[in-house]
């Protein structure tokens, strides 16, 4: 099945400062990637996802690469805010979605 | 509002007692899913639904039971609970339409087997 890799475990960072957490999947039928976005006490929260037929997206200051060939996609999170903190997931399906297999998470912490 | 609803938030039992931790969502999504997060570990999924009386085995399905007998309610029933199952059980949902794979997470169940 699908292996998810995901690094760094803890990451901090200086508020303004860009973030960038990487991950690497197994799968190459895998062709669907979001990012969660878990705060404390609350279920994880879709915030981005990318399809293998587009190599980044961006949506206001998060943006996702999606590299096929070496099989690994990023979230960069630029300009960042103390309410960046939290931990992030990645994913990877293939499409179906009938099994979403995620990263072993990233602790983000944005310093003020 | 759009959500998934999971009850209890917070849940301590013995090992052995027959528990369920409900999970309700109000979209009418077809795909209903049940995933454990561990420390380290991230989300691993335990069971999945793509529609009602449809149910499969997720990555670690050992000691735990489904059902959909209705499409807004997916339950996750431990028959005889271990201290091995202690986890943070998330339910989720999603509409199983062409390009639209987002997830609707719970809030959480906190479950500890002592």
């Amino acid at each position: 099945g699908e292996n998810v890799e995901q690094h760094p475990s803890t990451l901090s960072v200086q508020e303004g400062d860009s973030a960038v957490i990487k991950c690497t999947y197994s799968d190459s039928a895998s062709n669907y990637f979001p990012w969660y976005k878990q705060e404390l006490g609350k279920g994880p929260q879709l915030i981005i996802d990318i399809r293998s037929n587009v190599g980044e997206k961006k949506d206001q200051r998060i943006a996702v690469t999606l590299n096929k060939t070496a099989k690994h996609f990023s979230l960069h999170i630029t300009e960042t805010q103390p309410e960046d903190s939290a931990v992030y997931f990645c994913a990877a399906s293939t499409g179906s979605a009938r099994q979403l297999t995620f990263g072993s998470g990233t602790q983000l912490t944005v310093l003020p | 509002e759009a959500q998934v609803t999971q009850n209890p938030r917070y849940l301590i039992t013995v090992t052995g007692k027959k528990l369920t931790v409900t999970c309700s969502q109000n979209m009418n999504h077809e795909y209903m899913s049940w995933y454990r997060q561990d420390p380290g570990l991230g989300l691993r999924q335990i069971y999945y639904s793509m529609n009602v009386e449809v149910t499969d085995k997720g990555d670690v399905p050992e000691g735990y039971k489904v059902s959909r007998k209705e499409k807004r309610n997916f339950p996750l029933i431990l028959e005889s609970p271990s201290p091995n199952q202690t986890s943070l059980y998330f339910c989720a949902s999603r509409k199983t339409i062409q390009g639209d794979y987002g997830y609707t997470f719970g809030s959480g169940t906190r479950l500890t087997v002592v």
